[in-house]
């Protein structure tokens, strides 16, 4: 059974304009949120992160929001540019992200459009 | 700094062959991850080592794989005998150690995609 879930697998947003990745999690262990970035051929890279003790993080154009009594969070990225176009993966941990392995959704694929 | 890096980039077998994967991590990291996508579905979690020491492989799917890190520097992945359905990408990453419960960051490597036909 998922413990993290994406339910849009993919999402398509004008260049300038805002994109919000959504990600649900059932599991009330996890302390510890974040959000990663893939290209083709790569491997996925870091984003942001985010604590259960805060609701807000943000880190130049992207800011995760995370809402724990609905066990939700999401991830704005504004102004959305070209090169933002990747699958993002959001994963949780319930080890303070400290040395325990990250548990990840399926992935939503942005295309942002020139 | 150099990435983590895998070996190889892809590799086609044939059902019941062996598959032994390569990952070197980043130098000082003690923690080292294998994790595995099937196509279309999450990245998920295989095993954890400290340095030589497995310190959770409750993402091993079964008896099949078989992980090893010795001296704490790289690790492989062995598959044997190979299965249709361990098709898929295996991603390494790998951690600097912390005692504390601040978070640091796991850095992935490109990936082996396996194919078994």
């Amino acid at each position: 059974d998922q413990q993290v879930k994406q339910n849009s697998p993919s999402l398509s947003v004008q260049e300038g304009r805002i994109s919000i990745l959504n990600c649900d999690y059932t599991n009330s262990m996890f302390d510890y949120f974040l959000w990663y970035k893939k290209y083709p051929a790569e491997g996925p890279t870091f984003l942001i992160s985010i604590s259960s003790i805060k609701d807000k993080n943000e880190d130049g154009r992207f800011t995760v929001f995370l809402n724990k009594s609905a066990k939700h969070l999401s991830l704005h990225i504004v102004p959305s540019q070209p090169g933002d176009s990747a699958v993002y993966f959001c994963a949780a941990t319930a080890y303070g992200g400290s040395q325990g392995n990250l548990i990840f959704g399926k992935g939503t694929k942005l295309s942002v459009k020139p | 700094e150099a990435g983590v890096t895998q070996f190889p980039s892809h590799s086609v077998i044939e059902k019941g062959q062996t598959v032994t994967l390569r990952c070197d991590p980043i130098s000082g990291h003690d923690n080292l991850y294998w994790y595995r996508r099937v196509m279309g579905k999450e990245i998920k979690f295989l095993l954890h080592f400290v340095k030589e020491s497995k310190q959770d492989e409750s993402g091993m799917p079964n008896n099949r794989f078989l992980a090893e890190r010795t001296g704490g520097t790289y690790s492989t992945l062995k598959v044997q005998p190979a299965e249709l359905e361990d098709s898929g990408v295996y991603f390494c990453a790998s951690s600097r150690f912390s005692r504390g419960r601040s978070y640091n960051e796991q850095f992935f490597g490109p990936g082996t995609r396996l194919t078994v036909l």
